[in-house]
């Protein structure tokens, strides 16, 4: 049983265009929310991560977007780049170790 | 700054043969844990968690079973490999439950 919904499985954006990955998530002692980002080969890196008192966050072209109420969040990854080309993981936890994970999205930025 | 190492980076092993994967972690003491591993195109499932030298919990029942000798030392094992455990096989490690978890660059294990 997943407990995080990510969508799309994968996406195709034009160099200088928008990402927008999607996850829901239904266990509402979930608390903090981050995104991984994976190159092929390679173990996930820690991207950004955003806990419920926010509605938005803001790293340099990336941006997770927070909806309590509806138990979602996404990631939007502006002015994307070739070298963004990567998979994409949400995850979710309550207040103790257990992440759950997104199946991911593989983001493909065409130049 | 932290520094977490895998070891191999790709295992080819036959069916039946034992297994040992081995992760540590530089720059921190008394680190939280993790194994998880990667099926092709899937998420991440978390199969055991450390809080402590000795002290291992099993989050699914498998083939596998953890150890940590060390404090920065967690060793994944299998006295016999099945088809099914081929995967990508992450080491992760974290501050406390409730802190960010980082990865390490994984291990590729083929069963064949």
């Amino acid at each position: 049983q997943q407990q995080v919904k990510q969508s799309p499985q994968s996406l195709i954006v034009q160099k200088g265009g928008i990402s927008i990955i999607n996850c829901a998530y239904e266990n509402t002692a979930f608390d903090y929310f981050p995104w991984y980002q994976q190159f092929p080969g390679k173990g996930p890196a820690l991207l950004i991560a955003i806990r419920p008192d926010v509605s938005e966050k803001k790293e340099g072209r990336f941006t997770i977007s927070f909806n309590k109420s509806a138990k979602q969040f996404s990631l939007h990854i502006m002015d994307s780049q070739p070298g963004d080309s990567a998979t994409y993981f949400c995850a979710a936890r309550p207040n103790d170790y257990k992440l759950s994970f997104g199946a991911g999205t593989t983001v493909t930025v065409r130049a | 700054s932290q520094t977490i190492h895998q070891w191999p980076a790709t295992l080819v092993q036959p069916v039946g043969s034992p297994l040992s994967l081995e992760c540590t972690v530089e720059g921190t003491s008394n680190p939280n844990l993790y194994w998880y591993r990667q099926a092709a195109g899937r998420g991440l499932q978390l199969l055991f968690y450390s809080v402590g030298i000795g002290q291992i919990s099993s989050e699914v029942p498998q083939n596998l079973s953890a150890s940590r000798p060390q404090d920065r030392q967690f060793i994944l094992s299998s006295k016999k490999l099945l088809l099914s455990d081929s995967g990508f096989y992450l080491c992760a490690w974290s501050r406390g439950a409730n802190y960010e978890q980082y990865f390490g660059p994984g291990t590729r294990l083929t069963v064949t």
